[in-house]
C-alpha cells in the first residue's frame, strides 16, 4: 500500500478563494482524521470521521470549514473562503480503529495571501 | 479538560549521549501514550507507545516508562545518532480517538 495520499502537496492563494484539500486512505481503514499544524498551535484535531460518518467536528474553527467523506477511501477538506490565518500544513492520517496508530500523509502546506 | 505538557521544547545532545524528554499529563483516566517523530518537513510518524497497565516497554535505542502515580511519561533515546534529530510528540488519550498532543521537542544532535 503507498500509504496515506494527500493532495495538493503545496497551494498558495489569494485570500477570499476556495481551497480544496484530498486525502486517500489506507485500504482497510476505517479511521480518518483531519489536522492542522502551526508552529504557535502544534497538532490541532479538526475532524474524525469513522466509517465514513463525522463523529467529531468541534476543531473545525469556524463555518469556513467543511469536510467530507463520501466513501471508504477519500475524504475531503474545503476551506471557504480562505483567509491568511487559515495558513498551515493540513494533514490527514488513517486508522484501522479509533484507538489505532494514526498513519499521516505528507501533509498540504497552504499559504493564503 | 486534558493536558498534556511537554519538556524540554528543545534539546541538544552530543552524538552517542542520551536523550530524555518528558511529558505530564492532567486526567489520571488517560490510558495510551504514543511518542511520535517527524522530520524536518515530514509526516508524523509513530515510534513506540505505551499502556497504563505497562511501567516500560523497549524497542533497540528507544525507551518509554510510564509513571502513573505521578501522572507523567518519558521517552529515552540511547546512544543518539544524526538521524535522530527530528521533533518528538508525545500524546495521551483515554483509550479513544482524542489524543490530546503534546508541544513538541526538538532534539538536535551535535556531530
Amino acid at each position: 500500500d503507498a500509504g496515506v495520499i494527500q493532495s495538493p502537496r503545496h497551494e498558495v492563494t489569494e485570500m477570499g478563494q476556495e481551497v480544496t484539500l484530498r486525502c486517500k486512505l489506507i485500504s482497510g481503514h476505517n479511521s480518518l482524521f483531519w489536522y492542522r499544524q502551526t508552529m504557535m498551535r502544534g497538532l490541532e484535531l479538526l475532524i474524525y470521521f469513522n466509517n465514513n460518518v463525522p463523529i467529531d467536528d468541534s476543531g473545525m474553527p469556524e463555518d469556513r470549514f467543511s469536510a467530507k467523506m463520501p466513501n471508504a477511501s477519500f475524504s475531503t477538506l474545503k476551506i471557504q473562503p480562505s483567509e491568511p490565518r487559515d495558513s498551515a500544513v493540513y494533514f490527514c492520517a488513517s486508522s484501522l480503529s479509533e484507538t489505532g496508530e494514526l498513519f499521516f500523509g505528507e501533509g498540504s502546506r497552504l499559504t493564503v495571501l | 479538560g486534558e493536558n498534556v505538557e511537554q519538556h524540554p521544547s528543545t534539546l541538544s545532545v552530543q552524538e552517542g549521549d542520551s536523550a530524555v524528554i518528558k511529558c505530564t499529563y492532567s486526567d489520571s483516566a488517560s490510558n495510551y501514550f504514543p511518542w511520535y517523530k517527524q522530520e524536518l518537513g515530514k509526516r508524523p510518524q509513530l515510534i513506540i507507545d505505551i499502556r497504563s497497565n505497562v511501567g516500560e516497554k523497549k524497542d533497540q535505542r528507544i525507551a518509554v516508562t510510564l509513571n502513573k502515580t505521578a501522572k507523567h511519561f518519558s521517552l529515552h533515546i540511547t546512544e543518539t545518532q544524526p538521524e535522530d534529530s527530528a521533533v518528538y510528540f508525545c500524546a495521551a488519550s483515554k483509550g479513544n480517538y482524542q489524543l490530546i498532543w503534546g508541544a513538541g521537542t526538538k532534539l538536535i544532535i551535535k556531530p
